[in-house]
């Protein structure tokens, strides 16, 4: 089955850009979503098919997938965007959803 | 606006079958345009997909739990269902259930989440 692959935590100060990477063996011939869990929530959506966004998410948030990593951009980082972010992509040899481990966005 | 919202007993004994109901407003299970998912989170771990049903009644699942999953529609209701049988203390988590688009492959509403605790 196909695996994904995410830093457990990644840290950085308010104001500055956060990179949150994901990795999968030619992830970059798939289409990759990314979703923002704060404690206590359930998921959000916050980019769907590598780069795209849901109407409500802000522009700071950006995505992009090439080779064997895909990224999750998040610029002018808020206290607010504190939460964990999953990568979730589409296993068309099996039909199966697949998320990645999650990644601990700290803001310092 | 789509709202999903799970329903069942947050507590269930070992070996006994899990039972939740997803209930759908805002939007039809028997639409064709979407796929109707269950995912889980154990405490303090990510997320686990375990599975859908689209209206037509087929399913997929994980073959983690496979073996164990039932997901069920009832269009009559606008509720979807899952079970898990023979539970064990792993199978401790939060429930979610979300609704994925037929052609997308993301999931675009999910429900608040709901915790089951697999205890004696």
């Amino acid at each position: 089955s196909y695996v994904l692959t995410q830093p457990p935590s990644v840290s950085v100060a308010p104001g500055k850009t956060a990179r949150i990477t994901c990795g999968g063996n030619n992830i970059g011939s798939i289409s990759v979503h990314w979703y923002q869990q704060r404690p206590g929530q359930a998921p959000v959506l916050v980019v769907y098919d590598d780069s795209d966004r849901p109407s409500g998410i802000p522009e700071r948030f950006s995505g992009s997938n090439s080779g064997n990593t895909a990224t999750l951009t998040i610029s002018r980082v808020e206290a607010g965007d504190e939460a964990d972010y999953y990568c979730q992509v589409w296993d068309s040899s099996s039909d199966h959803r697949v998320f990645g481990g999650g990644t601990k966005l700290t803001v310092l | 606006q789509v709202q999903l919202q799970e329903s069942g007993p947050g507590l269930v004994k070992p070996s006994e079958t899990l039972s939740l109901t997803c209930t759908v407003s805002g939007g039809s299970v028997s639409s064709g345009s979407y796929y109707w998912s269950w995912i889980r989170q154990p405490p303090g771990k990510g997320l686990e997909w375990i599975g859908y049903i689209y209206y037509s009644g087929s399913t997929n699942y994980n073959p983690s739990v496979k073996s164990r999953v039932t997901i069920s529609v009832d269009t009559s209701k606008n509720q979807f269902s899952l079970k898990v049988s023979s539970v064990t203390a792993a199978d401790t988590a939060v429930y979610y259930c979300a609704r994925e688009g037929s052609s997308s492959w993301f999931l675009d509403y999910w429900g608040q989440g709901t915790l089951v605790t697999v205890s004696s």
